[in-house]
């Protein structure tokens, strides 16, 4: 019974193409993210949207744009995919949004040739 | 300067030996503290979740936040193999979560 679901969990994709990840929650959160972890496992936030509205935007290239069809879904599509996107991406959510702690899928692996 | 820091390890400890790992941090906003735990190829897992300074207990894990030095530590009692995996720090102001680099742990048996 997973809690925070993210598909695809490998995407393998050339240079240019536009791919999308989806990802679901069903612990009844307000608030979902989005994180990068790069090849040094550094994990970095992009986006969180609390009640399909965005409330942190990091600094990421417009090619990343979520989509947050209801407060259980989160999407991300990218655009014009580059080699330095390949990463692991991962889907999160909390309660509150404020203080409480996330919760975290099981990542997609983006891997650009 | 990332806001927290935390080395990278790995931390080679044997079995049954006390695992001790720490992080600090510069964001004085921080007022929640999380460590996670990720296999290799798995998202990250909580372990624990603190919001004040001192010591909280929970089975062999012991989280420790000291917000007058920024420093935050996690002891892992007895360890196992089972423990070996990349443990992260984390801090949360106002549903922003800023991570470590995370830690390799190897226990050895």
């Amino acid at each position: 019974d997973t809690a925070v679901s993210q598909t695809p969990k490998y995407l393998v994709t050339q240079m240019g193409n536009d791919k999308s990840i989806k990802c679901e929650q069903n612990l009844g959160h307000d608030t979902m993210y989005w994180y990068k972890q790069d090849s040094k496992k550094f994990l970095k936030i992009m986006f969180s949207y609390n009640n399909k509205e965005l409330i942190i935007n990091e600094t990421v290239p417009n090619r990343f744009s979520p989509k947050s069809p209801d407060k259980a879904h989160l999407n991300l599509h990218i655009n014009s995919l580059e080699l330095g996107d390949s990463a692991v991406y991962f889907c999160a959510s909390s309660q509150a949004g404020t203080n409480d702690e996330a919760f975290f899928g099981q990542g997609t692996r983006l891997t650009v040739v | 300067q990332k806001e927290v820091e935390q080395d990278p390890g790995p931390l080679s400890v044997p079995e049954g030996a006390i695992v001790s790992l720490n992080c600090t941090y510069s964001n004085s906003a921080f007022q929640y503290f999380m460590w996670y735990r990720q296999y290799s190829r798995k998202g990250p897992e909580l372990l624990m979740y603190t919001y004040s300074s001192g010591n909280k207990e929970d089975g062999r894990f012991t989280a420790q936040v000291d917000k007058s030095s920024k420093y935050i530590s996690l002891f892992i009692r007895d360890s196992q193999p089972s423990d070996s995996a990349t443990y992260l720090c984390a801090g949360n102001s106002w549903g922003k979560f800023q991570f470590g680099a995370g830690t390799q742990v190897v226990v050895t048996p």
